[in-house]
């Protein structure tokens, strides 16, 4: 079974803060993706990446980066966290293609607070 | 107006009912077309894609396309209390990697 594991479940931040978020994945997959959701908007893809030390902007990276250093673990970075940043992040994974002929398999997510 | 529409819900059914979740999107480009499950506390798991107009069955869940309509259901036959979460459609073009996910509607079955 496809194991997508986040570092944390609820994690408390400052503003200003650098703050970074752990994902890890035990499947050997190629394409890693970053995820926020918030109520009313959905998922939104923040960024993705296909290979180690590649990466794609999504839809809204602004105030993110990522780091994919291993293929099983993709951060992303919040450079200094603002309280809009605020949200649930989701990390997922899938072999190429990707979704939908590949599904993505997701992590439970981190509940990030900033305060 | 955005590219994927979903009525939040709450929807509530009592169990046993056949229960409609709905999805229009703008974009006549989106070729391919998936429903996600999410429970509380957990991240999306995929339960059914497509890729053309049309019906497709997998067990008690039917996904349907009118690509025509822009208007994307999925159907759920015989709901059960374990069908409650929240159900998204996400919608990707014949191109890119990335897909726009709908805001999820909140089913509860009650027993």
């Amino acid at each position: 079974d496809v194991k997508v594991t986040q570092s944390s479940r609820y994690l408390v931040k400052r503003t200003g803060e650098k703050v970074f978020l752990e994902c890890v994945q035990d499947m050997d997959h190629e394409n890693m993706f970053w995820y926020r959701q918030d109520p009313g908007l959905g998922l939104r893809l923040i960024y993705f990446s296909y290979d180690v030390k590649m990466k794609e902007k999504g839809d809204i990276p602004e105030g993110y980066s990522v780091s994919r250093e291993k293929k099983e673990r993709f951060s992303l970075i919040l450079e200094s966290a603002s309280t809009n940043q605020t949200s649930m992040y989701l990390c997922a994974s899938s072999l190429v293609p990707g979704p939908p002929k590949q599904p993505q398999h997701f992590g439970d997510g981190t509940r990030l607070s900033i305060l | 107006q955005k590219e994927v529409e979903q009525d939040p819900g709450p929807l509530s059914v009592p169990e046993g009912a056949i229960v409609s979740l709905n999805c229009t999107y703008s974009n006549s480009a989106f070729q391919y077309f998936m429903w996600y499950r999410q429970y509380s506390r957990k991240g999306p798991e995929l339960l059914m894609y497509t890729y053309s107009s049309g019906n497709k069955e997998d067990g008690r869940f039917t996904a349907q396309v009118d690509k025509s309509s822009k208007y994307i259901s999925l159907f759920i036959r015989d709901s059960q209390p374990s069908d409650s979460a929240t159900y998204l459609c996400a919608i990707r073009d014949n191109y890119g990697q990335n897909f726009v996910f709908g805001p999820g509607t909140r089913l509860s079955v009650l027993p």
